[in-house]
C-alpha cells in the first residue's frame, strides 16, 4: 500500500522566516496531494492542494510543489505569522478520497 | 455553521462498553469518510460512503467497529465492547465528488 513519509516532524523559525516541509510517498498511481493545517482540539484544515498534472500552485504565502518523478512534494510558507504555529499534515491519494496522512510537522513561528 | 458537525464533542467510557459517535456532513456533501487519529499521528482512513453505499472499509476497521449512513445524510460510527486501544479522535469529512475532503472537529475518545 501506499506509504507517506513527512520530514521534519518539528521545525522552528522566527517570525518573517520562510518554512520548507517535504514528503515523499510510494505510489507512481497517486494523483492527488493537499496540505492540512490542525491546530490543538480541531479538525485538520484544508490550506492547498495539488493535482499531478501540476507542478506548482501558489495561493498567497503558501505555495506547494510536486516532482512526480521523484515522488516528493513540498509545503513552503513564506513570511511566517506567528498564527502559522500549528502541526501540518501532507497527504496522499487517489480519486475516492482515502487519503494517506504523513505523521505531521509541528511548526512554531517565534514572534 | 455549514461545516462538518460532530458529536458529542468528548466521550468517556469504561473498558467493554458500546459508543456511538454521530457525523453530520456538510449539506449536500454526497461522500462521508471516518478516519481516527492517534496523538502524534496523522489521521487514519476507517472507512467511505457514497450517498448511503459503504464502498470501502479499511482493515483497521474490526468487527467491533460498524458505520451506517441512513438516507444519504448523516452517519453514525459505533464501536462496541470498547478497548483502551480504542482511545482515539475519531474525525468525520465529507466531499462532493471529490477528494477534497473538509473535516469536523472529532469526537475524542477515552477508554477507562
Amino acid at each position: 500500500g501506499e506509504n507517506v513519509e513527512q520530514h521534519p516532524s518539528t521545525l522552528s523559525v522566527q517570525e518573517g522566516d520562510s518554512a520548507v516541509i517535504k514528503c515523499t510517498y510510494s505510489d507512481s498511481a497517486s494523483n492527488y496531494f493537499p496540505w492540512y493545517k490542525q491546530e490543538l482540539g480541531k479538525g485538520p484544515q484544508l490550506i492547498i492542494d495539488i493535482r499531478s498534472n501540476v507542478g506548482e500552485k501558489k495561493d498567497q504565502r503558501i505555495a506547494v510543489t510536486l516532482n512526480k518523478t521523484a515522488k516528493h512534494f513540498s509545503l513552503h510558507i513564506t513570511e511566517t505569522q506567528p498564527e502559522d504555529s500549528a502541526v501540518y499534515f501532507c497527504a496522499v491519494g487517489g480519486s475516492q478520497g482515502n487519503l494517506i496522512f504523513g505523521k505531521g510537522t509541528k511548526l512554531s513561528v517565534k514572534p | 455553521d455549514t461545516g462538518v458537525s460532530q458529536n458529542p464533542r468528548h466521550k468517556i467510557t469504561k473498558r467493554g462498553q458500546n459508543v456511538t459517535f454521530r457525523c453530520d456532513p456538510i449539506s449536500e456533501h454526497n461522500r462521508l469518510y471516518w478516519y481516527r487519529q492517534t496523538l502524534g499521528q496523522g489521521p487514519e482512513f476507517l472507512t467511505y460512503f457514497q450517498n448511503e453505499a459503504q464502498l470501502e472499509k479499511s482493515r483497521l476497521l474490526s468487527d467491533r467497529f460498524s458505520a451506517e449512513r441512513p438516507k444519504g445524510s448523516f452517519s453514525t460510527l459505533e464501536i462496541q465492547r470498547t478497548e483502551q486501544g480504542d482511545s482515539a479522535m475519531y474525525l468525520c469529512a465529507s466531499s462532493f465528488d471529490s477528494p477534497k475532503l473538509f473535516f469536523g472537529s472529532g469526537t475524542q475518545l477515552s477508554v477507562l
